[in-house]
This record gives C-alpha cells, sequence and structure tokens, in this order.
C-alpha cells in the first residue's frame, strides 16, 4: 500500500534561512510525487511535481525538491525563507488512483 | 467558474442531525475527489467520481458518509446523524481526468462542526 510520511510536525525557521522539509513515500512502482502548501484559511494549491525525468524539479515560489529513489524520498528545499511561507506543507503520491497524502508539515517563520 | 466552488464555508450543526456539502468543480473536470482533514492532520481520502465510471467509496468511513454527482458536474457529501467526530474540513477537488498525473485543483473547503 502507498503511504506518505512527514517525519517533522512542526518547523521553525529564522527568515532569510534555508529550508528543508522531508517527504519519505513507501509506493509499489515508480511514484508521481507531488508538494501542497496550504496558507490559513485557504485551499491546498501545488508547489510542485515529479513524474519522471529530471530528479531536482522546480516549483513556483522558489521552492524545489530532489527525488532520491534509493532514498525513497522527495524532500522540498528553499535557499531562502520568506515570512509570507509560513504555512502547512503537505507531500503526497499517487498514479492512477487518488493521492495520498501526509500529516504535513507546520513551518513557523520568525523575523 | 475559476476555481472549485464549495459552500457552505463553514457548518455548525447539532450531533444527530444530517449534513449536505456541496463542491462545483472547475468546468470540463471529469475526475472529482473529496476528502477529511481533521484539525492537526493529513487529507484522508473519501470517495472520488471519474466521468460516468462508477466511484470509488473505499475511503467512506462509515454508511452514514455518501455521495453523488450529477454527470461531471456539482457532487454533494451527506452525512447522516453526524457525530462529533465528524468535525473536520472537508475538501473538494477536481482534476481533468483520472490519471493523478493531472494537477488536482482544491476547493477551500467547508468547515464543518459538530456540537
Amino acid at each position: 500500500a502507498q503511504s506518505v510520511t512527514q517525519p517533522d510536525i512542526h518547523i521553525t525557521v529564522s527568515e532569510g534561512a534555508s529550508l528543508e522539509l522531508r517527504c519519505n513515500y513507501s509506493y509499489g512502482a515508480t511514484p508521481y510525487l507531488f508538494w501542497y502548501v496550504q496558507s490559513p484559511g485557504q485551499g491546498l494549491q501545488l508547489l510542485l511535481k515529479y513524474f519522471s525525468g529530471d530528479t531536482l524539479v522546480q516549483g513556483i515560489k522558489g521552492f524545489e525538491a530532489e527525488f532520491k529513489r534509493s532514498q525513497s524520498s522527495f524532500n522540498l528545499r528553499k535557499p531562502s525563507v520568506h515570512w509570507s511561507d509560513a504555512a502547512e506543507y503537505f507531500c503526497a503520491v499517487g498514479a492512477k488512483t487518488p493521492l495520498v497524502f501526509g500529516k504535513g508539515t507546520r513551518l513557523s517563520v520568525i523575523a | 467558474g475559476a476555481g472549485v466552488s464549495q459552500s457552505p464555508s463553514n457548518k455548525v450543526t447539532e450531533k444527530g442531525k444530517d449534513v449536505e456539502l456541496r463542491c462545483d468543480p472547475i468546468s470540463g473536470h471529469t475526475a472529482l475527489y473529496w476528502y477529511r482533514q481533521r484539525l492537526g492532520q493529513g487529507l484522508e481520502f473519501l470517495i472520488y467520481f471519474q466521468g460516468n465510471s462508477a466511484p470509488d467509496k473505499s475511503g467512506l468511513p462509515s454508511d452514514r458518509f455518501s455521495a453523488e454527482r450529477t454527470g461531471e458536474s456539482v457532487s454533494t457529501l451527506t452525512i447522516q446523524r453526524t457525530q462529533q467526530e465528524d468535525s473536520a474540513v472537508y475538501l473538494c477537488a477536481s482534476s481533468p481526468s483520472q490519471f493523478s498525473g493531472n494537477t488536482i485543483y482544491f476547493g477551500e473547503g467547508s468547515w464543518l462542526t459538530v456540537v
């Protein structure tokens, strides 16, 4: 069965610092991987997705993620965090089935 | 409309009452999904519709939950005899097809509180 683990429930970073949010997945075949962001009181917005090809994927808002098959990971990164990045981040996996989501990582940004 | 529209945005109901939540997907999207998000939890898949195919109901938590979809348009999620543990945000999403490679677009959710 497919599953997604986001080991960090809550992360706090300083504005301008770099960020890495971890995501590990379990999937029987080549996965399609996604990162979504949920800002307070808003719906989920797609940041980026990986299907195949280049394992480093660029997304919106300066985010990127790297697919590492050997580690079953798809970590999200940003070199310099902005206060507006404070939100809940969800990793998801799926193919021809409804996406399975992790439990999310809440990001807080401090001055 | 431009995005997935859900109503009501907020609903407070008494335990034991029935509730209906509505989702209007993006025009032309054949796939429609319902997810539940409890406070501090991830998204829990409930049900999805793909065109005229039989819906995948494998995520519905009990027979108190049901959903319908009219063709490739509006969907209604019904919760009968609500319980306090049903309190959550119910998120609807749509995508151009069943293929998960397509981006799934989410609505802003219906916040349900059962008192």
